[in-house]
């Protein structure tokens, strides 16, 4: 059962640069959704999607985009890396109020 | 502004014991709760919840209970166990389930 996973788990970025975080679900959930997790600070939502084609903004969006165009697939992509996005990155889908969560990203702009 | 607050980074319970994770919330209009159990390098994993319908939810060691004239809700593992050593996320949610509010979590020890 792989559940909720998420590529890479490490990435040290410079300032500026782009890349996009991956996360994958097999468990068929329409609700998928990106956190962030700063030190001592609780998980911030960044975007959420309640099915494929649909994306919301959750609380911290800024510098953040997703797409959703299937129901297993929801990236994150990070445009121009900032030293704020330094954080450990967590994707996650729900059923029932559930929430599965991935293993996380811990990415890292210098 | 956080919505669901965790006022203990810390906790220290000794094996056998009882441990008691407390969580406080501001929006009136949640009414779903869970709690999260996060090991290091790992993701959060589900461990209980309670709608607001209820007081009480227990589930073999671990209970929670809800007072929602006080907007406050508790986690009580007995008897805690070395095993349970882990940072522990309480989260809210409203009726349509479409954004979870995660507190910033307690990390608790359990001292064999």
């Amino acid at each position: 059962n792989a559940g909720v996973t998420q590529t890479p788990k490490f990435r040290i970025l410079k300032i500026g640069q782009s890349m996009t975080l991956q996360c994958t679900q097999d468990m068929n959930h329409n609700y998928m959704y990106w956190y962030r997790q700063d030190p001592g600070m609780g998980l911030k939502l960044i975007y959420y999607s309640v099915g494929a084609g649909i994306t919301d903004k959750g609380e911290v969006p800024n510098g953040y985009n997703v797409s959703r165009s299937t129901t297993e697939d929801f990236p994150l992509r990070l445009e121009l890396a900032a030293p704020s996005q330094t954080s450990v990155y967590f994707c996650a889908s729900t059923k029932n109020t559930e929430a599965f969560f991935g293993q996380g990203t811990r990415l890292t702009v210098v | 502004d956080q919505q669901v607050k965790q006022n203990s980074p810390s906790l220290s319970v000794q094996e056998g014991r009882i441990s008691i994770l407390n969580c406080d919330y501001t929006n009136s209009m949640f009414d779903y709760f869970l709690w999260y159990k996060k090991y290091p390098a790992e993701g959060p994993t589900f461990l209980i919840s309670i709608s607001s319908i209820k007081d009480k939810n227990e589930d073999g060691r671990f209970t929670v209970f809800l007072n929602k004239s006080a907007k406050h809700l508790s986690l009580h593992i007995v008897p805690s166990q070395p095993g349970d050593s882990a940072v522990y996320f309480c989260a809210a949610s409203g009726s349509t389930g479409n954004q979870f509010y995660f507190g910033t979590g307690t990390s608790l020890t359990v001292i064999p």
